[in-house]
């Protein structure tokens, strides 16, 4: 069965660097999905991504990040300037089709450590 | 956005089956009823999804009355591996619609 993979499964990194979290989401879906949870909490949005541009972000998302789909297989999340308060396990997440009844996949993730 | 709510914790015994209810009173006429499974530092896994009525897979069943104000996860004999957060979400899906994910009901499955 196709799954959404992701890499590194940990990154550990100074406050202030930056990170590139990479996804290869499910070969043949439209949709690509960033999310977040921060231990404890709740699965939050990033962003989303279609057509290679941004379709949606939400007010986390803001100027230290970026995604780029570099090539056709893969999908990136650019934290510029890591923060203490960007530690958080950060998921993936593709979708096939534009209809309704169509439903995001998610990776297994990568934990971001920032120290 | 629909809003959701659901049991914040449940307890129940191997082989048992367990329904979680998920109340959704302002969904929309458009909204799908999905729910996700997720396993500490695993992400989120998709269980099933319905419009009304009833749905089923080889995983779980979700029953949904006429009124689709509320929805049911309903988890046959589960066993240890099923403790897990689940999660009810009300949406249209469509586009790029990001998801909005609630604190989900923490199921724990005891011996």
């Amino acid at each position: 069965e196709p799954e959404v993979t992701q890499t590194p499964s940990h990154q550990v990194t100074q406050m202030g660097q930056e990170v590139i979290l990479r996804c290869v989401p499910i070969s043949n879906h439209l949709y690509f999905y960033w999310y977040r949870q921060i231990l404890g909490q709740k699965v939050e949005f990033l962003v989303s991504f279609y057509n290679n541009e941004i379709s949606e972000k939400s007010e986390i998302f803001d100027d230290q990040f970026s995604v780029e789909r570099p090539d056709g297989s893969n999908f990136t999340l650019k934290i510029r300037s890591t923060k203490l308060e960007d530690s958080a396990m950060y998921f993936c997440a593709s979708k096939g089709l534009a209809g309704q009844e169509e439903t995001q996949y998610f990776g297994p993730g990568t934990r971001l450590l920032v120290l | 956005l629909a809003k959701t709510t659901q049991p914040i914790s449940m307890d129940s015994y191997e082989g048992q089956e367990v329904n979680i209810t998920c109340s959704h009173n302002n969904i929309a006429t458009n909204d799908y009823i999905t729910w996700y499974q997720q396993f500490p530092s695993q992400g989120p896994r998709f269980i099933i999804q319905g419009y009304k009525t009833k749905v089923t897979n080889e995983v779980a069943s979700l029953f949904i009355p006429a009124d689709r104000k509320s929805s049911t996860l309903s988890l046959p004999r589960v066993s240890l591996s099923d403790t897990a957060v689940y999660y009810c979400l009300v949406g249209s899906g469509g586009g790029a619609d990001g998801l909005t994910f609630g604190k989900g009901t923490h199921l724990i499955i005891q011996p």
